[in-house]
């Protein structure tokens, strides 16, 4: 069946510090990936996408995602964390151009002053 | 430019109720999707509407329905309310069927 994993349901990481978090996904084809984040009280916010070309993946506030096909995985990263992203991350799959997009479950990430 | 924009915030109904929901999107663009957070886990796909015409149905039953209006606004209707569909209903906006999804703030739906 098709699937997005984050497999770490927590983390928490001190400010400055890097940050890495995973999202696997089992589909057989190169899928558009997507990577958002949701503050409390707020919606849903992209934070980068990938759909072809360069795996390596600049977004916003800092964030880049690597795209590995061998690995089936788009974990995103962040060299230098501030208190402020403090939040839920989720990784999201759309298998096919014309599919529906399929959320992860969700990181949440905590900041240590 | 106005994001994504639902109606109403918050919403408290009892079992076996009906519940509207509504959305206007992004201007400009024709695709909406529906989605349910339940506390703690990611986003579930319901509907999406493009050009007014359904393009995908998740996994919910027939006791939800939605529909896309020639402005593009989106209704989520969802019958014979159970304590399940407690949850946080998201709208997303995008240009196209598969393309970068803007999020509205969401409808918090509590059913007792």
């Amino acid at each position: 069946a098709q699937s997005v994993t984050q497999p770490d349901i927590h983390i928490t990481v001190s400010e400055g510090a890097s940050l890495e978090l995973r999202c696997n996904y089992s589909y057989g084809a190169t899928p558009y990936l997507f990577w958002y984040v949701q503050s409390p009280g707020q919606g849903l916010q992209l934070l980068l996408k990938y759909f072809s070309g360069d795996t390596l993946v600049q977004g916003i506030k800092g964030f880049e995602a690597e795209f590995k096909r061998s690995q089936s995985s788009f974990n995103l990263r962040k060299p230098s964390v501030h208190w402020s992203d403090a939040a839920e991350y989720f990784c999201a799959v759309a298998p096919n151009r014309d599919d529906k997009i399929i959320f992860g479950k969700g990181t949440r990430l905590h900041i240590l002053p | 430019d106005a994001g994504v924009t639902q109606s109403p915030t918050h919403l408290i109904k009892t079992r076996g109720q009906h519940v509207t929901l509504r959305c206007s999107p992004i201007s400009g663009h024709k695709s909406v999707s529906w989605y349910q957070q339940v506390l703690g886990q990611g986003p579930q796909f319901i509907f999406q509407y493009y050009e007014k015409e359904e393009r995908g149905r998740g996994n919910f039953p027939d006791r939800f329905s939605a529909r896309q209006f020639p402005n593009y606004s989106s209704e989520l209707n969802v019958n014979a309310l159970l304590l399940g569909d407690s949850a946080l209903y998201l709208c997303a906006s995008s240009m196209a069927v598969v393309d970068t999804q803007y999020f509205g703030p969401g409808t918090r739906l509590t059913v007792l």
